[in-house]
């Protein structure tokens, strides 16, 4: 069975742009999360979805959305990006309540 | 307000023998911990969980205690193999599946 996956892998914007990354979970998993992980540092929670419903938020601001499709996949929108916002992104789905396994990521960097 | 720290940095270990990696956590509300591994360029790895129901977990290799008094579990690599050189991060969360609040990683070389 394939894992979660990713899209893009590598991504370069500059400041002010939009981007969207797309995540789709591993076949049966209904659930999809996001985090950011800057160098150094571990990931840190951006979103959860399940059934296509918001389960939690992270400590971002609402340049931040997503949302997740009836197929469970999901994209995270980024508006007005800064050069803070450089990191890899991670789409983690699960099944349940069961653990959570992690795609690839998408290196974004913001010039 | 960091919940949940992982000390050391990086630990250097000589193939076969044992690897330990630490973690601390301050938020008496996680009841869920795993173990990620994550090499350079690739998505962190599954490796082992535990529950607040139990203090030991074993898987091949990989053994993770919990100290629900110390707020402390640790990782055990046994034996340490030079394939396990990555960051092995630790995170919990305060309902299975809920969101996960990862440290700030361990780097573990081994050493042939």
């Amino acid at each position: 069975d394939a894992g979660v996956t990713q899209s893009p892998t590598h991504l370069i914007k500059t400041r002010g742009q939009h981007v969207t990354l797309r995540c789709s979970p591993i076949s049966g998993h209904k659930s999809v999360s996001w985090y950011q992980q800057v160098l150094g540092q571990g990931p840190q929670f951006i979103f959860q979805y399940y059934e296509k419903e918001e389960r939690g938020r992270g400590n971002f601001p609402d340049r931040f959305s997503a949302r997740q499709f009836p197929n469970y996949s999901s994209e995270l929108n980024v508006n007005a990006l800064l050069l803070g916002d450089s990191a890899l992104y991670l789409c983690a789905s699960r099944a349940g309540v069961d653990t959570q396994y992690f795609g690839p990521g998408t290196r974004l960097t913001v010039l | 307000d960091q919940q949940v720290k992982q000390n050391s940095p990086s630990l250097s270990v000589q193939e076969g023998r044992i690897s330990i990696l630490n973690c601390d956590y301050t938020n008496s509300m996680f009841d869920y911990f795993l173990w990620y591994k994550k090499y350079p360029a690739e998505g962190p790895t599954f490796l082992i969980s535990i529950s607040s129901i139990k203090d030991k977990n074993e898987d091949g290799r990989f053994t993770v205690f919990l100290n629900k008094s110390a707020k402390h579990l640790s990782l055990h690599i046994v034996p340490s193999q030079p394939g396990d050189s990555a960051v092995y991060f630790c995170a919990a969360s305060a309902r299975q599946g809920g969101k996960l609040i990862f440290g700030q990683g361990t780097e573990l070389s081994v050493k042939p």
